[in-house]
């Protein structure tokens, strides 16, 4: 078993759409909870971060984490064909190592 | 701010030779650097962590013979691919972690990345 799982789409949705992205994951010890988009043959950019349990927003995007199920959530409202991209999760255990785990990225596409 | 770039963007080179790639952190002190290796259509995979003045840590089934990584400066890591088959083909990112305070330590800035294609 992965101790990262995600579903790899693709998820096609209409402009204007909320878009809902997930993954679960194995280890209790994850803690700090990423979320990082990337276009095709770039690096991952940093979206969103989030310490344990809880919600977090910022702007059009809202990332959930629920410990208790070992699960987490990215949320995108009014999706734009801008948002087109692979959406990568990764979880770290945090400490001196900071050591990413990620999961193996969804693919979005927002049809105009 | 949190500017990390690589060079080479792209490389081709031919089956035996090595290349080296270039990670390096504009706007930032980066202690920690990551190495990861991308396969089309795959996840990010962990190859190696460098702190700057120690001796790389390699992740299990990385060869560190094979993929040589020097952290020589807070801003600067080379990874050297020695005797690249066509299977060491690749897309290799780096990213860098850098100082508590200005940059949170768990906080990852990501490279553009770079091609590698062994012919």
């Amino acid at each position: 078993q992965k101790e990262v799982e995600q579903d790899p789409g693709p998820l096609s949705v209409p402009e204007g759409a909320i878009v809902s992205l997930n993954c679960t994951y194995s280890n209790s010890a994850f803690q700090y909870f990423m979320w990082y988009r990337q276009y095709s043959r770039k690096g991952p950019e940093l979206l969103m971060y989030t310490y344990s349990s809880g919600n977090k927003e910022d702007g059009r995007f809202t990332a959930q984490v629920d410990k208790s199920s070992k699960y987490i959530s990215l949320f995108i409202r009014d999706s734009q064909p801008s948002d087109s991209a692979t959406y990568l999760c990764a979880m770290s255990a945090g400490g001196a190592t900071n050591k990413l785990i990620f999961g193996t990225g969804t693919l979005l596409a927002v049809q105009p | 701010g949190a500017v990390v770039s690589q060079h080479p963007s792209w490389v081709i080179c031919k089956s035996g030779t090595s290349v080296k790639i270039e990670c390096r952190s504009l706007d930032f002190q980066a202690t920690t650097m990551f190495w990861y290796r991308q396969f089309p259509k795959q996840s990010l995979m962990l190859m190696a962590t460098s702190n700057e003045g120690s001796k790389a840590t390699y992740e299990q089934g990385v060869e560190k013979d094979k993929f040589l990584i020097n952290h020589a400066s807070l801003t600067l890591s080379t990874l050297t691919v020695t005797s690249a088959h066509p299977e060491d083909s690749s897309f290799y990112i780096c990213s860098a972690s850098g100082l508590a305070g200005v940059r949170k330590s768990y906080e990852q800035y990501f490279g553009p990345g770079t091609r590698l294609t062994v012919t």
